[in-house]
């Protein structure tokens, strides 16, 4: 079985531009979250869906935005670019959600670097 | 939000030594935790998880300890080996699968 896919792999970005990173989730799983690494720190949350509708948002700006399609995958959009975007951007896939927290399976993350 | 650290930041070993690592946090509703490892250029990859039912989970060389009077949980690596070289993370979590909050990491070496 694949594992979760993100597509691209590295991108390079200038300030103000915009980026669309794509997440496809471990078939089966429907809950899909985002989460941005900055160098020599732990993943951030940003976002998750569910079946479709955003689930929780982390401490992002406006200029983040995602969206989840009917097939689980999905997308992650950021405006606007700013130097400190560059980072990890990493997407998670789990097979469900509710109180009973469970295993998350990491991609292998777009790498982001905004000149 | 759930306040996570980890000690030690750095930990040296030499091979076939053990490692322990060490999560605190602050929301004393979590009830999964697990931890997580990251290698160069890869995404976290769980090694190993816990539930709030439990305090002891082993998993051949690994185990995962939970004191949850104390809020807090540890990573316990025996006999370790070069290829235990990683960053790890603790995640600490309970309301939503996908929401967690993880450490800022522990950059473990271990020398052959």
């Amino acid at each position: 079985d694949a594992g979760v896919t993100q597509s691209p792999t590295h991108l390079i970005k200038t300030r103000g531009q915009h980026v669309t990173l794509r997440c496809s989730p471990i078939s089966g799983h429907k809950s899909v979250s985002w989460y941005q690494q900055v160098l020599g720190q732990g993943p951030q949350f940003i976002f998750q869906y569910y079946e479709k509708e955003e689930r929780g948002r982390g401490n992002f700006p406006d200029r983040f935005s995602a969206r989840q399609f009917p097939n689980y995958s999905s997308e992650l959009n950021v405006n606007a670019l700013l130097l400190g975007d560059s980072a990890l951007y990493l997407c998670a896939s789990s097979l469900v959600v509710d109180r009973s927290a469970g295993e998350q399976f990491f991609g292998p993350g777009t790498r982001l670097t905004v000149l | 939000g759930e306040n996570v650290e980890q000690h030690p930041s750095t930990l040296s070993v030499q091979e076939g030594d053990s490692a322990v690592i060490k999560c605190t946090y602050s929301d004393s509703a979590s009830n999964y935790f697990p931890w997580y490892k990251q290698e160069l250029g890869k995404g976290p990859q769980l090694i190993i998880d816990i539930r709030s039912n439990v305090g002891e989970k082993k998993d051949q060389r690994i185990a995962v300890t939970l004191n949850k009077t104390a809020k807090h949980f540890s990573l316990h690596i025996t006999e370790t080996q070069p290829e235990d070289s990683a960053v790890y993370f603790c995640a600490p979590g309970g309301s939503h699968a996908g929401k967690s909050t993880f450490g800022d990491g522990t950059t473990l070496t271990v020398k052959p």
